[in-house]
């Protein structure tokens, strides 16, 4: 079953901390795997796109990595700010026949950075 | 620049009614897809169109249809409303995916409130 687990559900760090998401996935094949910011009430906001080929993408303090073997990805938010207070989303594209392209969604992180 | 513009952002109804939500993509796209998004819940994928034709389906209910129009926004159509409808009902449009790294964007959703 094509599924995208994410770890942990919640976190909580202090401002000026960094800290690391986790994304597993099952989704075969596979197209390409993305981040998204979603805060509270509102729509889910692309960070990065990772394709098959690419370990590593950053994205000012976010830092995606890829391991397509393994079928993990990581978010690394460096130095984070109180606007990083959000919940993080990855979402694998599941490729079908046809070249048309599924969206599997995992559950999200929810990240809140104290003061 | 533009982006997905989706209305109202509010809605409240009473179980039975129905209700109408629109989205209007970011120009140039012809791709429109609807998710679904209970509290504390991953987005769920409800519908896509691919210009003006429906292109994939998802757990929409069968009270549920949509359609997209010839300047390519779209409707999400709801009857019989349950309480279980209430979510925050998101937009999303892009190029069509075939190229793999079609980049996603959402709109700000729609909260629908059953009462």
């Amino acid at each position: 079953k094509n599924q995208v687990e994410q770890s942990p559900q919640s976190l909580i760090i202090l401002e000026g901390k960094n800290c690391t998401l986790q994304c597993n996935y099952t989704v075969s094949p596979f197209s390409n795997l993305r981040w998204y910011k979603q805060d509270t009430g509102r729509g889910p906001v692309s960070l990065t796109i990772m394709t098959f080929s690419e370990n590593t993408k950053s994205n000012g303090r976010y830092t995606a990595t890829l391991d397509a073997d393994t079928k993990q990805s990581s978010l690394h938010i460096t130095a984070s700010q109180l606007s990083d207070s959000a919940s993080y989303i990855c979402v694998v594209s599941h490729r079908l026949s046809g070249g048309y392209n599924k969206l599997i969604f995992g559950a999200g992180t929810r990240l809140a950075v104290h003061p | 620049a533009a982006g997905v513009i989706q209305s109202p952002r509010h809605l409240i109804k009473e179980k039975r009614e129905t209700a109408t939500l629109k989205c209007y993509p970011i120009p140039r796209h012809d791709t429109v897809y609807w998710y679904q998004q209970g509290p504390g819940q991953d987005p769920q994928f409800l519908i896509s169109f691919y210009e003006k034709m429906q292109s994939d389906k998802g757990s929409i209910p069968d009270r549920f249809s949509a359609q997209q129009f010839s300047d390519y926004h779209s409707e999400l159509n709801m009857s019989s409303l349950e309480l279980g409808d209430s979510a925050l009902y998101f937009c999303a449009s892009s190029l069509r995916l075939v190229k793999n790294t079609g980049e996603l964007f959402f709109g700000e959703g729609s909260r629908l409130t059953v009462l």
